[in-house]
């Protein structure tokens, strides 16, 4: 079947714009991550949504990053005013928990250039 | 706190020598997860392996073997008969119990030369 689906898979913006990253995650599963890797600081939890629960922010570096889910699938990370520290490369996972699936399945990713 | 911790920044090897990827993690949990990812070149992850705390025994697939040790907090993973193809960036992860996210260890290159 279909794997985690991001877009775009590149974006270059100009500091200061707002950007939107979308994720598709696989058929299915209800639990959707964001992690952000970027060069000296390895791979960082960002956000995580389960089902209808609260999602968890607790990894999002400032109050310029949110995300939502709509319908339990598709998610949007967007982040307003972009600086040049938040170039990296934006990762989305999902995993099906309730079935047991632990393990995260892990999208292309979207590189982000802030210039 | 929990924290992964992949020492070795960079490992190369030439084709058919084995080579382990050393692991080690710290958790004040009793019960989590121990994951094995791969990053080609090409970017995207791909799942290895996933380990529950309570299940100590090592695991082989094909190639792959794992070696989990509670005793040194360690998930070491080793390629046997290594190959062009293995050539990737090698993240070794922990997930507690009681949440969902993952802690990544700050990866481990693998370059295999023919």
């Amino acid at each position: 079947g279909a794997g985690v689906s991001q877009s775009p898979s590149n974006k270059v913006t100009e500091k200061g714009k707002d950007v939107e990253l979308r994720c598709d995650p696989i058929s299915g599963h209800t639990a959707l991550y964001w992690y952000r890797q970027s060069l000296g600081q390895g791979l960082e939890f960002l956000i995580y949504f389960q089902g209808n629960s609260a999602p968890d922010k607790s990894g999002l570096p400032s109050d310029r990053f949110s995300a939502e889910r709509t319908g339990g699938s598709v998610s949007t990370l967007t982040i307003q005013r972009t600086q040049q520290e938040d170039s990296a490369v934006y990762l989305c996972a999902s995993s099906a928990l309730e079935l047991g699936v632990y393990e995260q399945y892990f999208g292309p990713g979207t590189r982000l250039t802030v210039t | 706190a929990q924290k992964v911790t992949q020492a070795q920044t960079e490992i190369s090897v030439v084709e058919k020598e084995d080579v382990t990827l050393d692991c080690v993690y710290e958790t004040r949990d009793t019960t989590y997860y121990l994951f094995w990812y791969k990053q080609p070149p090409s970017g995207e992850l791909v799942f290895l392996i996933r380990r529950n705390s309570f299940d100590e025994q090592n695991e082989i697939s094909g190639r792959y073997s794992w070696n989990f040790q509670k005793s040194t907090s360690s998930f070491n993973f080793t390629i046997t008969a290594s190959q062009v193809v293995d050539s990737a960036v090698y993240f070794c992860a922990l997930r507690s119990y009681n949440t969902d996210k993952l802690i990544f260890g700050t990866g481990t290159r693998l370059q295999v030369f023919p």
